[in-house]
């Protein structure tokens, strides 16, 4: 069956990095866009970007350009979230979520297949 | 931004009562839109995808309408089960999510 696993929680000071993984497996990985999202707490769903693991192009959504990196490893069918110079306001949960497919048809923008979260706290 | 306003904040029902969720866009957003089931510690859960067709495997007592800026999410009959958060989400314009609504199940 179709699975995304994120890597754990990370505790981070302000300016440092971070990198999050989401391991994919259960179909092609490169058939399907990967999608990166993120709930901050006590806030709503927000929509980083996404990355073609075809091509690996990422397109990135508002506010969410400079320090939001995303990149594949698709010998490991792995995609990847990294965040620089990290600040408080960066504390959240971290999701990768893959497309829905359905009849033929892939809706890219519609979310099937989510990871289980990877809670990125920034604290001195 | 389109914003997406979910209402209401919580609705408290009984078993086998019907639930009906309002999603109002602050713009059109067409037919682009879906909603989601969210338990606690789970991730969401496509439920309805461009406004009123069911995800694969989701069962008929979930449906989806309207169009525009105004959709509804009804759940026939309810079943406990389906306590949880209810979040619509747009894809008109990039992608942005309601503030959710959640059920209560009596």
């Amino acid at each position: 069956q179709v699975q995304l696993v994120q890597s754990g929680s990370e505790l981070k000071k302000p300016g440092a990095s971070v990198k999050v993984s989401c391991k994919a497996s259960g179909y092609t990985f490169t058939t399907f866009a990967i999608n990166w999202l993120r709930q901050a707490p006590g806030q709503g769903l927000e929509w980083m970007g996404w990355i073609n693991t075809n091509t690996g192009n990422p397109g990135y959504a508002q506010g969410f350009t400079g320090r939001f990196v995303f990149s594949l490893d698709t010998s490991v069918s792995t995609a990847y979230l990294q965040i620089s110079s990290l600040k408080a306001e960066d504390t959240a949960v971290y999701y990768c979520a893959r497309t829905y497919y359905e009849s033929g048809t892939y809706y890219n923008e519609y979310f099937q297949y989510w990871g289980q979260g990877a809670l990125v706290t920034v604290s001195s | 931004e389109i914003v997406l306003t979910q209402s209401p904040a919580t609705l408290s029902l009984s078993p086998g009562e019907r639930a009906t969720l309002s999603c109002r866009a602050s713009q059109s957003v067409g037919s682009y839109l879906a909603w989601y089931q969210r338990k606690p510690g789970q991730a969401p859960r496509l439920l309805i995808y461009d406004a009123s067709n069911r995800a694969t495997g989701i069962p008929a007592r979930f449906s989806g309408s309207g169009s525009a800026t105004d959709f509804t999410l009804t759940i026939s009959s309810l079943e406990p089960e389906d306590s949880a958060v209810y979040y619509c989400q747009q894809r008109r314009d990039w992608i942005t999510f309601g503030g959710g609504t959640k059920v209560e199940i009596k």
